[in-house]
């Protein structure tokens, strides 16, 4: 069964402090990994796509990261601007128009 | 713009009563779908349409119906058999070759 899961549920940073929030899945032949930035009361705005291991993409203070069965987007010198839920996302390849969503991680930075 | 646009933006129902979803949009894109969103949790697919005059059942489709009559339309219909409707609805939508969903900014379902 494919299946997504991100870690960890909620992440409370002091402004600077840099961290990794986690996506692990599990899917038959990935065919894209996204990172989609969601603030409350809002649709989720796209950040990254990525297609296969080993891949890196960067916007400003983030980086996105993908191994053969995870993804990581890290976090660098963040401000409270960045607070917001974070949405992991994976299309398998048998179903080629399904994307598969993980719970998000709450991000809070404080100043 | 581009993009995709739902409305209302808050909807109340009653017990009993079926209520319509919109979204509409003007990215000349062929999938669109819907998500349902509930605290703590991931989007969940309620359906999706690859085409016009065909879509599919996603993960939770009882309660719910739609329709694609038009490539840039794709109305959900909230019945009174969906036992807990409240919830927050997603609309998006995707090229032919999926390469990201766009989303709409979402519309919050309360029963009253």
């Amino acid at each position: 069964e494919d299946q997504v899961t991100q870690s960890p549920e909620a992440l409370r940073l002091q402004e600077g402090e840099s961290s990794s929030l986690n996506c692990s899945y599990t899917v038959s032949g990935l065919r894209g990994l996204f990172w989609y930035r969601q603030d409350p009361g809002k649709g989720p705005e796209f950040l990254f796509t990525l297609y296969s291991a080993g891949e890196e993409k960067e916007k400003e203070r983030l980086k996105a990261t993908l191994t053969k069965k995870e993804s990581f987007l890290h976090i660098t010198a963040p401000k409270p601007e960045d607070s917001a839920t974070y949405l992991c996302a994976v299309q398998a390849g048998g179903n080629f128009n399904k994307f598969y969503f993980g719970s998000g991680t709450k991000l809070n930075v404080k100043p | 713009d581009g993009g995709i646009t739902q409305s209302p933006k808050y909807l109340f129902r009653k017990e009993g009563q079926n209520v319509t979803l919109s979204c509409e949009q003007n990215l000349n894109h062929d999938a669109m779908y819907w998500y349902r969103q509930d605290p703590g949790q991931g989007l969940r697919l309620i359906y999706y349409s690859q085409i016009v005059n065909d879509f599919q059942k996603g993960d939770i489709a009882e309660g719910y119906s739609v329709s694609r009559e038009k490539k840039e339309s794709f109305p959900l219909t909230v019945t009174s058999a969906q036992k807990n409707p409240t919830a927050f609805y997603l609309c998006a939508s995707s090229p032919r070759e999926a390469l990201r969903a766009f989303f709409g900014q979402g519309t919050r379902l309360t029963v009253v």
